[in-house]
């Protein structure tokens, strides 16, 4: 069945630092892929996505590239602030007769200070 | 302003009562979900729904009922055949069909057992 690894955190980064948070997937065929991102307290909200081989998403600074070869969707920021601490899930999709089914990996908890 | 409410934001509850939470959408979207969040843990499907009067279940649908009469509103019953219901429940929507490859989350409701 499909799964996906996200690093463990917490990851704590100081403000302006590089932000990489690693995720690998294991699918049939090439599902869309994306990033959520979880305030405190709040739901999630679609931070970025990718609908095949190659594409890069990105939004608010955050990019990822869907890599087929690697079967990776790896998140990357240049200089974090202190409004990203969150926590962040990689997540895949597959189609269910018309709906679709998200499959999450297990969050990473980002913590940015000054 | 289009989106997902959930209600309560915060629900207490004795052990043996089935407690009962609401999603309503103004998205006009057919299908609706919803998912379990454990601490420390991704998102689990308890159950889908992809038109009025029909829903499937999801990965952990044991101990949970929904109803699907309106196509804005998916709520979700939590039954005290429920064994650990303490978790922070988060709903739903998508299109059908193509456009079924991106869900929208609204805020959560945080259940807590007493």
């Amino acid at each position: 069945g499909n799964s996906v690894t996200q690093m463990e955190g917490p990851v704590t980064l100081s403000e302006e630092a590089f932000l990489t948070i690693n995720c690998t997937y294991t699918a049939t065929g090439y599902p869309s892929l994306f990033w959520y991102v979880q305030y405190p307290g709040e739901g999630l909200q679609l931070l970025l996505k990718a609908t095949k081989a190659d594409d890069k998403g990105s939004n608010k600074g955050f990019e990822a590239t869907y890599r087929k070869e690697t079967t990776s969707f790896h998140l990357e920021k240049g200089s974090v602030q202190v409004s990203d601490s969150a926590v962040y899930f990689c997540a895949l999709i597959s189609i269910t007769g018309t709906a679709s089914k998200l499959t999450f990996g297990t969050g990473t908890r980002l913590q940015v200070t000054l | 302003d289009g989106g997902i409410t959930q209600s309560p934001k915060y629900l207490f509850r004795k052990e043996g009562q089935n407690v009962t939470l609401s999603c309503e959408q103004n998205l006009n979207h057919d299908a609706m979900y919803w998912y379990r969040q454990d601490p420390g843990q991704g998102l689990r499907l308890i159950y889908y729904s992809q038109i009025v009067n029909d829903f499937q279940k999801g990965d952990i649908a044991e101990g949970y009922s929904v109803s699907r009469e309106k196509k804005e509103s998916f709520p979700l019953t939590v039954t005290s055949a429920q064994k650990n219901p303490t978790a922070f429940y988060l709903c739903a929507s998508s299109m059908i069909g193509r456009g079924a490859d991106t869900q929208y989350f609204g805020p959560g409701t945080r259940l807590t057992v007493l």
